[in-house]
């Protein structure tokens, strides 16, 4: 059974600091790794996507992978109340071909003012 | 560029019945992707179609079916509703292996 773990927060973080999401997957030949974030009653958003090991910035977001440890994880800087969201790790699985990702269940982020 | 659009926002059925969910992916993306969400199971994977062609399939029995159409356009069908079908249902179109979501279904099963 492939699976994607996270811890479920919540995650609370004051305004301004770095919010640090992780995620575990079990399936050694996942090749990519996405971030999604999703705000309550809405759907997932993507907001970072990561394939080599090392980090990967994108504004106040970092991912970071290793892919010997089979981590993938998420920095949010100078975090802000906006960002309070749920956020899913997402692993593509070694199926054939095409996009069938996993996801994780996700972790609630609060970021208070 | 308008993003994935499903129809309808809201069902309610009840035990027994039948449902069909409709999708139009991004346009350009061929291939489009079906996700049960619920509370305990978070996301899940149901299926992918590409070029009218099923092309991976999740745990999901029998009764969750789908569909393409040539203009990509996806249909799901879920016969002999269940109490446990009640979730949110995503449709996701796909470029270079990212998913793009719609706004989702949110099916209530009575």
């Amino acid at each position: 059974q492939k699976e994607v773990e996270q811890n479920s927060g919540p995650l609370s973080v004051p305004e301004g600091a770095i919010a640090s999401l992780n995620c575990t997957y079990s399936d050694r030949g996942s090749q990519s790794f996405f971030w999604y974030r999703q705000y309550s009653g809405k759907s997932p958003e993507l907001i970072m996507s990561i394939y080599s090991n090392g980090d990967k910035e994108d504004g106040r977001f970092t991912a970071q992978l290793n892919k010997a440890s089979q981590y993938v994880s998420l920095l949010i800087r100078d975090s802000q109340p906006s960002d309070s969201a749920t956020y899913l790790c997402a692993v593509n699985t070694a199926f054939k071909a095409g996009t069938a990702l996993i996801f994780g269940k996700g972790t609630t982020l609060s970021v208070s003012s | 560029k308008a993003g994935v659009t499903q129809t309808p926002r809201y069902l309610i059925k009840t035990r027994g019945q039948q449902v069909t969910l409709s999708c139009s992916p991004i346009s350009g993306h061929r291939s489009v992707s079906w996700y049960q969400q619920t509370p305990g199971q978070g996301l899940q994977f149901l299926f992918e179609y590409f070029s009218e062609t099923q092309r991976n399939k999740g745990n999901f029995p029998g009764r969750f079916s789908g569909r393409q159409f040539s203009n990509s356009r996806s249909e799901m069908n879920v016969s002999t509703l269940e109490l446990g079908d009640s979730a949110l249902y995503l449709c996701a179109s796909s470029s270079m292996g990212k998913l793009f979501f719609g706004s989702g279904t949110q099916l209530s099963v009575l």
